[in-house]
């Protein structure tokens, strides 16, 4: 029972370096998101998928872009990265939007920018 | 704005005690959801427990349960006979349309 699944697990990436977060799930869910997780900080939103075919921003979205290939998977672009990017960052899915509903989360990111 | 605020940064209690994470959180809304995460060092978000604000009965997840006081707009989550497995990272959670996050509570069991 695989859940959400991300990769990769880890990753260092140089200052302007690009690279795609890839994230799939196996539970028919219609939302997906991605958030990124920093020191003493709480989870904050950067895109969400409602269903296939929308994207729509979170809290923080500059520096990112993403792809919602089909019902299955959730991609996040860094198109240039920089050391602020430097995160953990989670993708997550739910039936439906978040409202009142479970939302499931991957195993997490580690991305760092030097 | 709506906000969620978990006072304590850190708390421990002995094993087998009763320990309480505090969360309080601030919104104009009249329906939403209040979520409790736990994140364990392996990182994965996992749900403990889920409260309904238009429901006044306070939900119970077998040693986890909340005391939600909606004027108070406070949502504190109780865990009964503390075990080492529980030790981790609680984020409280706010829902409307999405997600807002506390900034968590570490919880150190000591055996």
């Amino acid at each position: 029972n695989a859940g959400v699944t991300q990769t990769p697990k880890f990753q260092v990436l140089k200052t302007g370096q690009s690279m795609t977060l890839q994230c799939a799930q196996d539970m028919n869910h219609n939302s997906m998101y991605w958030y990124r997780q920093d020191p003493g900080m709480g989870l904050r939103l950067i895109y969400y998928s409602a269903s296939e075919g929308t994207t729509d921003k979170g809290e923080v979205p500059n520096g990112y872009n993403v792809s919602r290939l089909n019902k299955r998977e959730f991609s996040l672009r860094l198109e240039s990265a920089a050391p602020s990017q430097t995160s953990v960052y989670f993708c997550a899915s739910s039936e439906e939007g978040a409202r009142g509903n479970t939302i499931y989360f991957g195993e997490g990111s580690w991305l760092t920018v030097v | 704005a709506q906000t969620v605020t978990q006072s304590q940064p850190e708390m421990s209690v002995q094993e087998a005690e009763t320990v309480t994470l505090s969360c309080t959180y601030d919104t104009s809304e009249s329906d939403y959801y209040l979520f409790w995460y736990k994140q364990p060092p392996s990182r994965q978000m996992i749900l403990v427990i889920r409260q309904e604000a238009y429901k006044q009965q306070n939900a119970t997840e077998n040693r986890f349960s909340v005391n939600f006081q909606k004027a108070a707009k406070s949502f504190s989550l109780k865990i009964s006979d503390s075990q080492l497995g529980d030790a981790a990272m609680y984020f409280c959670a706010y829902n409307v349309y999405q997600l807002i996050w506390g900034a968590g509570t570490k919880l150190i069991i000591k055996p």
